[in-house]
């Protein structure tokens, strides 16, 4: 069965560096997601994706956040500068469309700013 | 304003047990989508329904049975007969129509549901 693969599981970053969290979407589907969930907490949305442009973004999703799709399978979401506030397990999601179909999620990366 | 309320926090039963998690909605479109998503302790979202407004039936699939009141914005899940490997957080989220253009889900709290051996 077709999923959505993520990669790292788990990344332990400094405060202040880079992070580039990686994602492959389910083949076909050409709209994607990232979520955030704080430990213990709810899901998060961050950012709608469609064809090379970001459709939605939360108020979450500031200036330090920037999502890509650098070819014809990966999605990335990079954080500039991290904080210790980005701790949190980060979703990637795919669909076939915004509207009626449902959204499929990966494993999810775990990241731990210290 | 769109919201999704899942009151219990956790919930804890012994196996073989029925149980019923609720969730409530909000939201001022006559159009939107529900969905239930279960989150084993691997951590992985896995979806398991989804629901549009328009469409009152109760679904079953197995042990899980839904049930979709519009006249009480509620879409409540129902495992029967529980089993360990149920347990797991499950969110209830809602899309709704004004959403349909960029996807974006609104989860709820989520419930922890404990089944003990």
């Amino acid at each position: 069965e077709p999923e959505v693969t993520q990669t790292p599981s788990h990344q332990v970053t400094q405060m202040g560096q880079e992070v580039i969290l990686r994602c492959v979407p389910i083949s076909n589907h050409l709209y994607f997601y990232w979520y955030r969930q704080i430990l213990g907490q709810k899901v998060e949305f961050l950012v709608s994706f469609y064809n090379n442009e970001i459709s939605e973004k939360s108020e979450i999703f500031d200036d330090q956040f920037s999502v890509e799709r650098p070819d014809g399978s990966n999605f990335t979401l990079k954080i500039r500068s991290t904080k210790l506030e980005d701790s949190a397990m980060y979703f990637c999601a795919s669909s076939e469309n915004y509207s009626t179909r449902e959204a499929f999620f990966g494993q999810g990366t775990r990241l731990t700013v210290v | 304003a769109q919201k999704v309320t899942q009151a219990q926090t956790e919930i804890s039963v012994v196996e073989k047990e029925d149980v019923t998690l609720d969730c409530v909605y909000e939201t001022r479109d006559t159009t939107y989508y529900l969905f239930w998503y279960k989150q084993p302790p691997s951590g992985e979202l896995v979806f398991l329904i989804r629901r549009n407004s328009f469409d009152e039936q109760n679904e079953i699939s197995g042990r899980y049975s839904w049930n979709f009141q519009k006249s009480t914005s509620s879409f409540n899940f129902t495992i029967t007969a529980s089993q360990v490997v149920d347990s797991a957080v499950y969110f209830c989220a809602l899309k709704h129509y004004r959403s349909s253009n960029t996807g974006k889900l609104i989860f709820g709290q989520g419930t922890t549901l404990q089944v003990k051996p």
